[in-house]
């Protein structure tokens, strides 16, 4: 079952700008994580932060985790046209996986 | 990182067939495997969860006679789509998780595409 929501549901930046998107979900979790899925392919995992976690950075990418709110963000920094993709947001709970709905980023070179 | 890889990647098929799609962990075995379906723009709907040697567990709302899925091996899994209908067509993805390495990422594969006409 779906059960995030993210936010926005679409966003169009210029190359080199920042990005941010904005996951909150309903129920306890273990973990969150973050993917990404370029057009008509499969999901890549981005980064996954625990629950006792509140920030955690790999590369470009820093994610935020407000257990409190049950939000979480992603922060593309610096970002670049191959960036271009569907972001979601995944809730771990009893080891399945529940995606929220994504958001789409275009970035404008 | 662990691949996952998924045949095939597009299909075609007439209405009232059944089409087969296959899941491979190519190097780990996963004992559990999650079958997805996408629509256009939208999210992923986990369909069913496959385990190696029993039944799979499906979700609410889908027909599990429907959508078949046998995990006979360690390594592969495979979903059935029984009688095929034109709302069938969507974008159908797999994943494991290796059961080594408990509660972290989900490796996917590249999905297939399915249309019924």
């Amino acid at each position: 079952s779906q059960q995030g929501e993210e936010d926005p549901q679409a966003l169009s930046i210029q190359e080199g700008e920042n990005a941010t998107m904005n996951c909150s979900y309903k129920t306890s979790i273990n973990n969150l994580q973050w993917y990404r899925q370029n057009s008509g392919r499969g999901l890549v995992h981005l980064i996954l932060i625990r629950s006792n976690e509140r920030e955690k950075h790999s590369g470009r990418l820093r994610v935020t985790l407000d257990t409190s709110k049950k939000s979480s963000s992603l922060l593309i920094t610096a970002s670049r046209a191959a960036d271009t993709a569907s972001y979601f947001c995944a809730t771990d709970n009893d080891y399945k996986l529940s995606f929220g709905a994504g958001t789409t980023v275009t970035v404008r070179a | 990182g662990a691949v996952v890889s998924q045949h095939p990647s597009w299909v075609i098929c007439k209405s009232g067939t059944s089409v087969k799609i296959e899941c491979r962990s190519l190097d780990f075995q996963a004992t559990t495997m999650f079958w997805y379906r996408q629509f256009p723009k939208q999210s992923l709907m986990l369909m069913a969860t496959s385990n190696e040697g029993s039944k799979a567990t499906y979700e609410q709302g889908v027909e599990k006679d429907k959508f078949l899925i046998n995990h006979a091996s360690l390594t592969l899994s495979t979903l059935t789509v029984t009688s095929a209908h034109p709302e069938d067509s969507s974008f159908y993805i797999c994943s494991a998780r290796d059961p080594g390495r408990a509660y972290t990422e989900a490796f996917f594969g590249q999905g297939t595409r399915l249309t019924v006409v």
